[in-house]
């Protein structure tokens, strides 16, 4: 069974840099079958693809329009465990955040952590 | 980036009625290597999403057989056989066959 756990700061300040990272238990960060993902929810955005990273012989990113030039998705293999930074954030980018594992559909997810932006 | 549309919104339903939730893409989600990836999620209240259905209509592990998906190209369907009260929750439909996976908005289902 595989399991995500997310940990990292509630609130961040404008203009500040978000920072998340979720721990895989059961699986593998280097895995050649599976990605991570990152994807949040807000009233008024919904559900929201942000982007990915996944290994096929070498590592690979994908991100959203939407947030790209500002979202970096780094793997980390010694714990394995994926990261999230999102930079110049503003009270917009205040949602819950989630971990994901998958491409071809997101079948685990991690519990989500509601990040507040504000000063 | 395609955008996906659910109806209804809001589904009121009786404890022991079928259900039945409609998703519409704004272009075809068949992914060139000819699958359809379409997924349905069910976010009880509280919880992260859980995968229900991928692939229009497989079932995902450990799933109610309750629970069916059906359609092909931009029109799509989850149906519940017979509602129970553990059924209570938003469902949203997913497309993952383009770059930018994209959600519906999801149908708040409760019993009536």
């Amino acid at each position: 069974q595989v399991q995500l756990q997310l940990s990292g700061p509630r609130l961040v300040k404008p203009s500040q840099t978000l920072s998340l990272t979720c721990a895989i238990s059961g699986d593998s960060v280097s895995s050649d079958t599976s990605a991570w993902n990152w994807i949040r929810q807000s009233p008024s955005r919904g559900l929201e693809w942000l982007g990915r990273t996944y290994y096929r012989s070498k590592w690979f990113n994908d991100y959203a329009v939407s947030v790209k030039g500002r979202i970096t998705v780094n793997p980390d293999t010694s714990k394995n465990q994926f990261s999230l930074q999102l930079n110049s954030v503003t009270p917009e980018d205040t949602a819950v955040y989630y971990c994901a594992r998958g491409g071809a559909t997101f079948d685990y997810w991690g519990h989500g952590s509601l990040v507040t932006v504000s000063s | 980036d395609i955008v996906m549309t659910q109806t209804p919104l809001s589904l009121p339903v009786t404890l022991g009625q079928p259900a039945s939730i409609s998703c519409r893409s704004s272009q075809s989600v068949v992914h060139s290597d000819g699958n359809t990836y379409l997924s349905w999620l069910q976010q009880r209240p509280g919880q992260p999403p859980r995968l229900l259905i991928y692939l229009i209509s497989k079932r995902f592990s450990g799933v109610s057989d309750r629970f069916s998906g059906s359609g092909a190209g931009t029109d799509f369907t989850l149906k519940i056989s017979r509602v129970e009260p553990e059924d209570v929750g938003v469902y949203y439909c997913m497309q993952t066959s383009q770059f930018s996976r994209t959600f519906g908005q999801g149908t708040k289902l409760e019993i009536k």
